[in-house]
């Protein structure tokens, strides 16, 4: 249990669904990130957040929308998705994203687009 | 280009020592990070990295040369609860976390 919570673990989708995943911290972290991780490819940063103000994106296809109403929560809205998509989806945080802080990461949406 | 290079797969014995290799080209550097990740969960944090040398905590060992762009991972008394994959990641100028593709490591009775 790292602190950091994701909903739902494992999604199923059509290319015309919309779904929403989700992200919750527990340790008082003011930093957010998602990140794409496919088999046998790095961690992709695709979204950071630091104090709700997102600092970061990594050129990421506008299919993908995130979202941080707070410090402590982190959504991404998907929609129109392809099936290269698919992959795990992993939320983290830490205290802040300008210094050297550890990441803590939760367990993961597996996604998959059908 | 920024890069991390690390083995992709590696087969130890139980009760054995493995040492896990990462090599590094990146925009300046301000640390080195190790995780674990089994399969299907969270990445870990397992150590970190700014200076040159060995950083010990209890079986994992972590070693740091800036001059060669240079870490490796050290685990000892391997147990199978072990098997993971055991990820690399340097944070750049910029303070960003470039990551290797990770080692899968896979412990044998």
């Amino acid at each position: 249990e790292t602190g950091v919570t994701q909903t739902p673990r494992h999604l199923v989708m059509g290319m015309t669904n919309k779904k929403s995943l989700k992200c919750e911290q527990h340790l008082g972290h003011n930093a957010m990130y998602w990140y794409k991780q496919s088999a046998k490819k790095p961690l992709e940063l695709m979204f950071v957040y630091n104090f709700k103000e997102q600092t970061e994106n990594n050129s990421v296809p506008s299919r993908f929308s995130p979202e941080c109403p707070n410090s402590s929560h982190l959504f991404l809205h998907l929609h129109t998705l392809q099936p290269e998509d698919s992959a795990l989806y992993l939320c983290a945080s830490s205290r802040s994203s300008g210094e050297a802080d550890t990441q803590y990461f939760g367990p993961g949406t597996r996604l998959t687009v059908l | 280009g920024q890069n991390i290079d690390q083995p992709t797969e590696m087969t130890a014995t139980e009760g054995a020592i493995v040492q896990i290799n990462c090599t590094y080209q990146t925009s300046g550097f301000n640390g080195l990070f190790w995780y674990q990740q089994h399969a299907g969960e969270a990445p870990t944090f397992l150590s970190y990295n700014v200076l040159d040398g060995l950083e010990e905590k209890g079986r994992f060992s972590s070693f740091l040369s800036r001059s060669k762009g240079y870490s490796y991972l050290l685990l000892k008394e391997l147990q199978m609860k072990d098997s993971a994959s055991y990820l690399c990641a340097v944070r750049d100028s910029n303070y960003q976390l470039i990551w290797g593709a990770g080692t899968k490591l896979i412990i044998k009775p």
